[in-house]
C-alpha cells in the first residue's frame, strides 16, 4: 500500500495566524511530496514541491517541510487570510508516474 | 491559455449506457491521467499514460478504457455505466517526470441513475 494520509479533514483558524496541515504517508519514503489547493468545483492546483533529500521548502507565505524520520511533511500558511480558504491536498509521487494524494483538509481562515 | 480541458462539465446516465470523457491539454505535455474524487476517498488515479500509444493502470481501473492516439487527447470510456462510476472525474497533464507539478482540467460530474 502506498497510502498518505491528511490528518484533519477541517481545520478553523483565526485570520492572521499561521495555518499547520500534516501528511502522513507509510512504507518507504517517496522521492517527493507534491501540495495541491483545491478550490469548490474547480481541478487542483498545484503549490509547492519538496524532495526527500530537503528538509524545508518556501513559496511567499507558503513553507512545507519534511521528515523522513517522522514519514510526515507540514505545510504552513503564514498571516492566513480569508482567501487562502480551500481545500489543501498532498500526493506522493513514486516511480512510473503514479501519484497518490491524500484525501485533503478542508481550511476555513476566518476573518 | 486552455491548459487541461474537459468535456462534458456534467452528465447524467442510466446504468448500463456507455460515454466517453474527454480530455485535451495544449501544453506538450507527455504524461496524462486520470482520477475520480470521491467523498472521503480523495483523488484515486484510474489509468494513466507516458505517451501517445503507451497507457497504464492505476489504482481502479475496473470499468474504464482509455487509449492515447496523440499526444493532446487522453478519452476515458466507461463501458457500461454502474451507480459506483459517479464521482468528479478530473484528468491532469505534466511533463515525464516525477517531479513535475501535474495540471488538473475542472472536472466531470458524473451521475449514474
Amino acid at each position: 500500500s502506498q497510502k498518505i494520509e491528511q490528518n484533519s479533514e477541517a481545520l478553523n483558524i483565526q485570520e492572521g495566524k499561521t495555518a499547520t496541515l500534516t501528511c502522513n504517508y507509510t512504507n518507504y519514503s517517496p522521492a517527493y511530496l507534491q501540495w495541491y489547493r483545491q478550490d469548490p468545483g474547480r481541478g487542483p492546483v498545484f503549490l509547492l514541491l519538496i524532495r526527500e533529500n530537503e528538509k524545508e521548502k518556501r513559496k511567499e507565505r507558503l513553507k512545507v517541510t519534511f521528515d523522513t524520520t517522522l514519514k510526515q511533511s507540514l505545510f504552513h500558511i503564514t498571516a492566513s487570510q480569508p482567501a487562502d480558504s480551500a481545500t489543501y491536498l498532498c500526493a506522493r509521487a513514486l516511480s512510473g508516474n503514479q501519484f497518490y494524494f491524500g484525501t485533503g483538509t478542508s481550511l476555513t481562515v476566518i476573518p | 491559455n486552455a491548459g487541461v480541458t474537459q468535456t462534458p462539465k456534467f452528465q447524467v446516465l442510466k446504468t448500463g449506457q456507455s460515454m466517453t470523457l474527454q480530455c485535451a491539454q495544449d501544453m506538450n505535455h507527455e504524461y496524462m491521467s486520470w482520477y475520480r474524487q470521491d467523498p472521503g476517498m480523495g483523488l484515486r488515479l484510474i489509468h494513466y499514460s507516458v505517451g501517445a500509444g503507451i497507457t497504464d493502470q492505476g489504482e481502479v481501473p475496473n470499468g474504464y478504457n482509455v487509449s492515447r492516439s496523440t499526444t493532446e487527447d487522453f478519452p476515458l470510456r466507461l463501458l457500461s455505466a454502474a451507480p459506483s462510476q459517479t464521482s468528479v472525474y478530473f484528468c491532469a497533464s505534466s511533463y515525464r517526470q516525477t517531479n513535475q507539478p501535474q495540471h488538473f482540467g475542472d472536472g466531470t460530474r458524473l451521475s449514474i441513475l
